[in-house]
């Protein structure tokens, strides 16, 4: 089982519409969590991060955490067509390796207009 | 302006040929990693480092090597031992203390002729 896992996609989307994008991940005790966006070519940047159990939301971003079933995801409101990236999903385990993250492989979303 | 600089942007390497990936930051990050990304994968980490003339291997440290004489600097170095280099090298940095956010750089492409 992979660390962290997240659909490839691709996902696609009508502008204007919510996009969903999930990621689960294995252990138990990570302790904080990562979404960074993607464009074709570009280095990743960040989206949002989350550290506690519930949502967390910025503009027409949500992040959601659920611990207990080892689930992130991150909401996207009123896609619009320059949100069309690949979506990764970190994780930072407890045991806190030097602050690295684990990626996963990323789901790639494309917003139709 | 602060920030992450990555250069070359792309790079082009003989086989046998050791190459060297700079990666420098004004931000004042304590920590700085290498990540490697190839097609429609997530992130794989390399070598890290959380202070000066120190640091460690990641997940695929094979065939790599890395100094951190400055704070500001982090080069990667992909010698000859590495069989298949060509991918996308991130280099992303953060405060070393607390639970915080990790920002990469433009990246630099690597490809092997």
């Amino acid at each position: 089982q992979k660390e962290v896992e997240q659909n490839s996609g691709p996902l696609s989307v009508p502008e204007g519409a919510i996009a969903s994008l999930n990621c689960t991940y294995s252990d138990r005790v990570s302790q904080s969590f990562f979404w960074y966006r993607q464009y074709s070519g570009k280095s990743p940047e960040l989206i949002m991060s989350i550290y506690s159990n519930g949502d967390k939301e910025d503009g027409r971003f949500t992040a959601q955490l659920n611990k207990a079933s080892q689930y992130v995801s991150l909401l996207i409101r009123d896609s619009q067509p320059s949100d069309s990236a690949t979506y990764l999903c970190a994780v930072r385990p407890f045991y806190n390796q030097g602050g690295k993250l684990i990626f996963g492989q990323g789901t790639e979303l494309s917003v139709k207009p | 302006d602060g920030g992450i600089t990555q250069s070359p942007k792309y790079l082009f390497r003989k086989e046998g040929q050791n190459v060297t990936l700079s990666c420098e930051q004004n931000l004042n990050h304590d920590a700085m990693y290498w990540y490697r990304q190839d097609p429609g994968q997530g992130l794989r980490l390399i070598y890290y480092s959380q202070i000066v003339n120190d640091f460690q291997k990641g997940d695929i440290a094979e065939g790599y090597s890395v100094s951190r004489e400055k704070k500001e600097s982090f080069p990667l170095t992909v010698t000859s031992a590495q069989k298949n280099p060509t991918a996308f090298y991130l280099c992303a940095s953060r405060w070393g203390e607390g639970d915080t956010e990790a920002f990469f750089g433009q990246g630099t492409r690597l490809t092997v002729v």
